[in-house]
């Protein structure tokens, strides 16, 4: 597809269980954020990826959240040992090499929901 | 630390008239970027409009536009000619001027009803 993609769209989970959620960004799009976005907050930023690598990863909430890009596309956030606090929707985006500064193309989210 | 803050949680517009989102920052910083993103139903985020801090003339693109105040650190959206289309929350988001991660801080939006 043209954009970015997540999934799954929704994930039920139940407190202390392990979840990943999934981002395809656009092809050839070098960096890649992942953000939450708690109910009635605006997104707040957890990690970014340039290639590979985790650039900046200072938002990441605890050692509970990790992320990866082991090829340079396709990213996993992963979540050990749920918390209910843990509720909310999670964004990807992606940006090409040669962009416009903050013009980050955003898919539509993975909720989750942690009973 | 960056803040955003927007005082208007909720607003509403009649098709084809003209309304304004409110957005103020706080930063130490003196170079940086500030944008609008909007964010319909489908939850996806869009970009509608970027200023550059250095830059005085205010952006436009087509029915949208800003009110960028430095030294106030206020950046209102202006959209003119509302359409049905435009029903969705709006984001206002500051990033700092800096090679490496582009890490936008991100207010608590505002939620725009246009009305037929």
């Amino acid at each position: 597809g043209a954009g970015v993609s997540q999934t799954p769209s929704n994930k039920v989970t139940e407190k202390g269980k392990y979840v990943e959620l999934r981002c395809d960004p656009i092809s050839g799009h070098t960096a890649l954020y992942w953000y939450r976005q708690s109910l009635g907050q605006g997104p707040e930023f957890l990690i970014y990826f340039q290639g590979t690598g985790a650039a900046d990863d200072s938002g990441l909430p605890n050692d509970r959240f990790f992320a990866v890009r082991p090829e340079g596309s396709v990213s996993t956030l992963k979540i050990q040992r749920t918390e209910r606090g843990d509720s909310a929707v999670y964004l990807c985006a992606s940006s090409p090499r040669a962009r416009v500064a903050g013009e980050l193309f955003f898919g539509e989210g993975s909720r989750l929901t942690v009973l | 630390a960056q803040t955003v803050t927007q005082s208007q949680p909720e607003m509403s517009v009649q098709e084809a008239e003209t309304v304004t989102l409110s957005c103020t920052y706080d930063t130490s910083e003196s170079n940086y970027y500030l944008f609008w993103y909007k964010q319909p139903p489908s939850r996806q985020m869009i970009l509608v409009i970027r200023q550059e801090a250095y830059k005085q003339q205010n952006a436009t693109e087509n029915r949208f536009s800003v009110n960028f105040q430095k030294a106030a650190k206020s950046f209102s959206l202006k959209i003119s000619d509302s359409q049905l289309g435009d029903t969705a929350m709006y984001f206002c988001a500051f990033m700092k001027h800096q090679g490496g991660s582009e890490k936008l801080v991100f207010g608590k939006g505002t939620k725009l009803t246009v009305n037929p």
